[in-house]
């Protein structure tokens, strides 16, 4: 079955150094996104990306947030600066179409911030 | 503003017995409803959808919810749990044309004892 894959599934940084989140979608799926969930708190959208731009960003999605898909396969998030506050898991998601509810996520990764 | 909310942090019930738990939504419109599954280490499972028509829905893994408009509520209902359901279970809710923007309820963690 296909499935969405996110790397790494943990990762320690100190605060202020930049973070790659990375993320393969479903081979055929044409929309992608970021969630995050904060230790204790809600699942919240960060973003979502379509025919390689944005195409929704939440307020938590400010300039130190970006989001590139490099290649055919390969969806990522950087996180510039990282802050104590970034510490969550980010879980990356894709669909097939754009309204259908039907995302797949991946398993998350768990980034920690010292 | 949409938000969900999940009154029930936790919830232990015996293997074998009924489980319902509870969500309840709010939003201008009718909304877009979901339930996801989250397995210790697992990424987010969509375990069944509402979009319209029958208020009944039936998911994976003999999981069903209703949709009561009147009361603004969502849940989740299962006849006979098996120990393999302990997981984190999601409400969320999405107004779709917004592509995929998810608002997720707290989680309700279920344990399921022997």
């Amino acid at each position: 079955e296909p499935e969405v894959t996110q790397t790494p599934s943990h990762q320690v940084t100190q605060m202020g150094q930049e973070v790659i989140l990375r993320c393969v979608p479903i081979s055929n799926h044409l929309y992608f996104y970021w969630y995050r969930q904060i230790l204790g708190q809600k699942v919240e959208f960060l973003v979502s990306f379509y025919n390689n731009e944005i195409s929704e960003k939440s307020e938590i999605f400010d300039d130190q947030f970006s989001v590139e898909r490099p290649d055919g396969s390969n969806f990522t998030l950087k996180i510039r600066s990282t802050k104590l506050e970034d510490s969550a898991m980010y879980f990356c998601a894709s669909s097939e179409l754009e309204a259908t509810g039907e995302l797949f996520f991946g398993e998350g990764s768990r980034l920690t911030v010292l | 503003a949409q938000s969900v909310t999940q009154p029930d942090i936790h919830i232990t019930v015996s293997e074998g017995a009924s489980l319902e738990l509870r969500c309840n939504y709010s939003y201008g419109a009718t909304p877009y409803l979901f339930w996801y599954v989250q397995s210790p280490g697992q990424g987010l499972q969509l375990l069944l959808k509402y979009f319209s028509g029958d208020t009944l829905v039936q998911g994976i893994k003999g999981f069903e919810a209703e949709f009561k408009r009147s009361q603004s509520s969502f849940n989740l209902r299962k006849p006979s749990v098996h120990w393999s359901d302990a997981a984190e279970y999601f409400c969320a809710v999405g107004p779709l044309e917004y592509g995929n923007k998810l608002v997720f309820g707290a989680g309700t963690i279920l344990r399921v004892k022997s």
